[in-house]
């Protein structure tokens, strides 16, 4: 059955680094998303990618975000300046379709640690 | 806008007991709710979802869940637990803007005794 991956499983950086997580959504699906959990708190979305355009973000994705879809596989996640509160798990998901009842299937995340 | 609350964040039951996981929505449009379940350091994977076609859902595992307007609620429930029915469970509403994100719950840890 086609899943979402994502790359690496873990990662560590230091304070003001730049990191980039990779996923690859499932290969026939359009709609494509980026959540995270702080340990302990809910998930929570960060931004959706239909069309090679963001068309929608949250208040957590400010400008030392970005989102971008290189080539027709991989769908990443940038965050250009870390800081320490940007450690959580992240998790890419992608969707086949446009209505609300299709299911966003779910990567198995990134953890990110920012010392 | 939509919102969910999970109430208990720890559930514990002993197996072969029921299963009672509650969730209760908020949203000003006709809500669509789904249940993910995430096992130890894997991603979060559908259990079931309601979209309107039917109020009792059954999803996998043998879990099925209700959907209750006069109730707001969306409960998920299991006839008897199995000990590799431990996970996290989530809740969640998806939006009605363009890009239909999902709006997570606290979710509810469920611990399985012997």
């Amino acid at each position: 059955e086609p899943e979402v991956t994502q790359t690496p499983s873990h990662q560590v950086t230091q304070m003001g680094q730049e990191v980039i997580l990779r996923c690859v959504p499932i290969s026939n699906h359009l709609y494509f998303y980026w959540y995270r959990q702080i340990l302990g708190q809910k998930v929570e979305f960060l931004v959706s990618f239909y069309n090679n355009e963001i068309s929608e973000k949250s208040e957590i994705f400010d400008d030392q975000f970005s989102v971008e879809r290189p080539d027709g596989s991989n769908f990443t996640l940038k965050i250009r300046s870390t800081k320490l509160e940007d450690s959580a798990m992240y998790f890419c998901a992608s969707r086949v379709g446009a209505a609300r009842t299709d299911t966003q299937y779910f990567g198995p995340g990134t953890r990110l640690t920012v010392l | 806008a939509q919102s969910v609350t999970q109430l208990g964040s720890h559930v514990s039951v002993s197996e072969g007991a029921l299963v009672l996981l509650r969730c209760n929505y908020s949203s000003s449009v006709p809500p669509y709710l789904f249940w993910y379940v995430q096992y130890p350091n894997q991603g979060l994977q559908l259990l079931l979802k309601y979209t309107s076609a039917a109020t009792l859902v059954k999803g996998i595992n043998g879990f099925e869940a209700e959907f209750k307007k006069s109730e707001t609620s969306f409960h998920l429930t299991k006839p008897s637990a199995h000990m590799s029915d431990a996970a996290e469970y989530f809740c969640a509403v998806s939006a009605s803007n363009a890009g239909n994100m999902l709006t997570f719950g606290g979710g509810t840890r469920l611990m399985v005794k012997p």
